[in-house]
């Protein structure tokens, strides 16, 4: 079985200053990872994923993400915020290999707030 | 194109009532996925279906809650005899083939058991 940490509930910013929404898991197999991002009344929208590869993954918005496996961790960073970036932020794993890759765990999310 | 739907967007229920939520996928998505959200917590799989059966059920709760996709398209989650403790955000979501694929999700169906 495996389970997320998403270590801050809140973090609030002002705009264009950088952030980073932390992320660890567990797990005994190798995982997929992802960021999913939920903003008011709307549905989760996947933001980046990790398969295989380079550590580091870009996704949409200018935002990005690097896995590491020894610090079992996948924080999400972006250089420079928007107030539009205000919104949920989730943190999910999925096995890698076997019968339930399909299935996500999620973190219990972060709130990135935005102020001008 | 159109995305995930579901229906109704918000339900209010009485404690013992029973309650249908829907999903529309994606069309031509053979997975489906729901998921529940309960206040501060981040999303918990319940069932999973590749076409019109379920893969994988071992997320529902107990044997109030149940749920169908006889056309291999729209899904149906049923909770029978409902609790206040049901009250949470019902999300589905769906892939084109399941497995790693991405999951795209529905806004979600906000239930309140008073």
């Amino acid at each position: 079985a495996q389970s997320v940490t998403q270590l801050d509930s809140q973090v609030p910013v002002f705009e264009e200053a950088p952030v980073e929404l932390r992320c660890n898991y567990s797990s005994s197999v190798s995982v997929y990872l992802f960021w999913y991002v939920q903003y008011p009344n709307q549905g989760l929208q996947l933001l980046l994923k990790y398969l295989s590869g380079s550590t580091l993954v870009k996704g949409i918005n200018g935002f990005e993400a690097e896995f590491n496996k020894s610090q079992t961790s996948f924080h999400l960073r972006k250089p420079s915020v928007h107030i539009s970036d205000t919104a949920e932020y989730f943190c999910a794993v999925s096995e890698f290999s076997g019968c339930s890759n399909y299935k996500l765990t999620f973190g219990k999310g972060t709130l990135l707030t935005v102020n001008p | 194109g159109a995305g995930v739907s579901q229906t109704p967007s918000n339900k209010v229920t009485e404690k013992g009532k029973y309650v249908e939520l829907r999903c529309d996928p994606i069309s031509g998505h053979t997975a489906l996925y729901w998921y529940r959200q309960s206040l501060g917590q981040g999303p918990e799989f319940l069932i999973y279906f590749q076409g019109t059966g379920a893969a994988d059920d071992s997320g529902l709760p107990n044997d109030r809650f149940f749920a169908v996709r006889p056309e291999g398209s729209v899904s149906t989650l049923k909770i029978q005899r409902t609790e206040r403790g049901d009250s949470a955000v019902y999300l589905c979501a769906s892939s084109l083939r399941g497995g790693w694929e991405t999951q795209y999700f529905g806004p979600g169906t906000r239930l309140l058991v008073l």
